[in-house]
């Protein structure tokens, strides 16, 4: 199965702080049909995962322009720019161009 | 409005069986690859199983292969996991999500497997 290690597991940060959260894989997660099947997920405390970036750098629906993705191959990073409140939980990566489809061990997010 | 609703969990002993539902309104159901991911307590999230939109593919993750069975009813647009012989390691908070790109979550249902 594919590895993704996420670093650094906790994130200590202020309100309005720019933060980056990185996902390394254990194989190259470009699929042959030239989509990279990356995604980012936020866990607010109590709740189900929420969808953040889909195919590495696509904002999802209704989320905030703070978030932004990038990156290629096996290295990806989630970017927030500007810590808000209800930005901390944990996130998650996880590749589905591999089966089965895994996620990163997480990043919490917390409030220095 | 887009929504997934889990149903069937609760407390089971060990080597019994337990099936989950899913209810999906506010999208068309059938158009979806489906899957089911869960947590653990304290733990992060795991794959479990997808089907394909008509169900005839499915794919598990090794650790459940043989024992958990994944389903649809296009028509009442809901997703199964039917699951036997269960294990301690099974106790975990599961939630059904959309294949395709993981937008929409259901709340998720507990489960226990405990003597």
């Amino acid at each position: 199965d594919v590895v993704l290690t996420q670093t650094p597991s906790i994130l200590s940060a202020t309100i309005g702080q720019s933060v980056s959260i990185s996902c390394r894989s254990s194989q190259s997660l470009l699929d042959s049909d030239g989509n990279t099947y990356l995604y980012w997920f936020l866990q607010r405390p109590g709740q189900s995962p929420q969808r953040l970036i889909y195919l590495v750098s696509n904002l999802g629906s209704g989320v905030p322009n703070r978030f932004s993705g990038s990156g290629s191959g096996t290295d990806f990073t989630l970017k927030i720019s500007g810590v808000e409140a209800e930005d901390l939980g944990v996130y998650y990566c996880m590749q589905a161009t591999h089966a089965p489809p895994t996620f990163g061990g997480g990043t919490k997010l917390e409030l220095k | 409005e887009v929504q997934l609703v889990e149903s069937g969990g609760g407390l089971v002993q060990p080597g019994r069986s337990l099936k989950l539902s899913c209810a999906a309104s506010g999208f068309t159901f059938s158009n979806y690859y489906m899957a089911w991911v869960r947590q653990a307590p304290t733990k992060g999230l795991e794959w479990v199983a997808y089907i394909s939109t008509g169900g005839g593919s499915t794919y598990y993750r090794d650790s459940v292969k043989g024992r958990f069975t994944i389903s649809r009813d296009n028509a009442k647009s809901t997703l199964y996991l039917q699951m036997d012989s269960l294990r301690s390691e099974d106790t975990a908070t599961y939630y059904c999500t959309t294949h395709n790109n993981y937008d929409y979550w259901g709340q998720g249902v507990m489960v226990t497997v405990s003597s």
